[in-house]
């Protein structure tokens, strides 16, 4: 059974830019979340899509934003980058409707914005 | 708010020490508890979860965990580690009716010397 996949694996952008990433879940799972992993702030969760629908969001501005698609694969877009945006952008996958559920972890997309 | 807080950065133990990594939260009602594992360059892997019942639970590679409600805590452990066990190691926790959002403690670094 395939893991969760998250392409690009590294970027690097110029500040003012917008970047694009890419996360496949693990087949027959709907619900996919968003973190974000720095040294300073940690893991800290950016918004969960389930079934198309943005099902919970985070502390982060509106320059953050996703979507996701018929086939569950989700998109996260990062407008006007920032340096503090660099981080590790992982994301995760589960089988729950309703939460409480085991997530899957992708290797995650390595942003350096500089 | 809820919080989940890890009460140690970063640990050093000798091959064949015990282990015992705390992790407390904020109280949010029912709570769903995890302990995630990052190996160096790799991705996040759960070592347990706990949804409900026995509330000593056991997960992969000989951790356990036990989780006391009256303190809101849920503290890893391990009877004996070993060097493979050089890992950073989360604690995460999912808040009812929160759906899939997991609040992530620090992390504990955690170094074992052979």
């Amino acid at each position: 059974k395939a893991g969760v996949t998250q392409t690009p694996r590294y970027l690097i952008k110029t500040r003012g830019q917008q970047v694009t990433l890419s996360c496949s879940p693990i087949s027959g799972h709907r619900s996919v979340s968003w973190y974000q992993q720095t040294p300073g702030q940690g893991l800290q969760f950016l918004f969960e899509y389930f079934s198309e629908t943005q099902r919970n969001k985070g502390n982060f501005p509106g320059r953050f934003s996703g979507r996701q698609f018929s086939n569950s694969r989700s998109e996260m877009n990062v407008s006007t980058l920032e340096l503090g945006d660099s981080a590790l952008y992982l994301c995760a996958s589960s089988s729950s409707a309703r939460g409480g559920t085991e997530a899957f972890f992708g290797q995650g997309t390595r942003l350096t914005v500089v | 708010a809820q919080s989940v807080s890890q009460h140690n950065h970063h640990v050093i133990l000798s091959e064949a020490a015990s282990l015992e990594l705390g992790c407390n939260y904020s109280y949010g009602g029912t709570v769903n508890l995890f302990w995630y594992v990052q190996y160096p360059g790799q991705h996040l892997q759960l070592l347990l979860k706990y949804f409900s019942g026995d509330p000593l639970v056991k997960g992969i590679k000989g951790f356990e965990a036990e989780f006391i409600k009256s303190k809101f805590s849920f503290n890893l452990r391990k009877p004996s580690v070993q060097w493979s066990d050089t890992a950073e190691y989360f604690c995460a926790v999912n808040f009812y009716n929160q759906g899939g959002k997991l609040i992530f403690g620090q992390g504990t670094e955690l170094s074992v010397k052979p």
